[in-house]
């Protein structure tokens, strides 16, 4: 079975400053790990995704995350925080059948001026 | 193009009221999914269309209705709602094929529901 554990429900930082959160996984077969962030009022967007290729994966609006199989971690991390960046993020990981997606429980972002 | 539209933006029922939800997609997409997110929670699946016949009811109480009439739309029926099905109403797209590593899902901007 395949699960995601986002720690840390909400996260603040100020501007500027790195961003960091994180997300622990478990599954029995190599996983699909995905993270997306929802803006108030909005759907959710895919920032990046792991598929098994390069372990350091680029998403959108300066965003990466590292796979890590040792740690069973897949955390999300932007150098720099924007004001903009304040949103909610959810970690997910995608079941056997790939029409599944378990996602965390997500982290609720602030950024402070 | 990876959106996913959702129709209408926002919705206000009573109980006895009948409304449907729209979603449409043109990616080309064979799986099509129906979400109920409450606020600060995830979004929590309730059904799954693959290739329009329904895959995955994950125990939807049976006021709520989806249908698929074709590849690109997916309706979800209301009828005879509670105050607790307030929340928003999440589509979302998938190609279905090529392996679960590409089955990357594209979310519409919901429905916000509101049971008066």
């Amino acid at each position: 079975a395949q699960s995601v554990t986002q720690l840390g429900s909400h996260v603040s930082v100020s501007e500027g400053a790195l961003v960091l959160l994180r997300c622990n996984y478990s599954s029995s077969v190599p996983p699909y790990l995905f993270w997306y962030v929802q803006y108030p009022n909005q759907g959710l967007q895919l920032l990046l995704k792991y598929t098994s290729a390069a372990t350091l994966v680029k998403g959108i609006n300066g965003f990466e995350a590292e796979f890590k199989k040792s740690e069973t971690s897949f955390h999300l991390t932007k150098p720099s925080a924007h004001m903009s960046d304040a949103a909610e993020y959810f970690c997910a990981v995608i079941g056997w059948t790939g029409n599944q997606f378990y996602f965390g429980t997500g982290t609720s972002l602030t950024v402070i001026p | 193009d990876t959106e996913v539209t959702q129709t209408p933006k926002h919705l206000v029922m009573g109980m006895t009221n009948k409304k449907s939800l729209k979603c449409e997609q043109h990616m080309g997409h064979r799986a099509m999914y129906w979400y109920k997110q409450k606020a600060k929670k995830p979004p929590e699946l309730m059904f799954v269309y693959s290739y329009e016949k329904l895959s995955i009811n994950e125990s939807v109480p049976s006021r709520f209705s989806p249908e698929c009439p074709n590849s690109s739309l997916l309706n979800l029926h209301l009828h005879a709602l509670q105050p607790e099905d307030s929340a928003l109403y999440l589509c979302a797209s998938s190609q279905q094929s090529g392996g679960a590593g590409k089955n990357i899902q594209y979310f519409g901007a919901g429905t916000r529901l509101s049971v008066l």
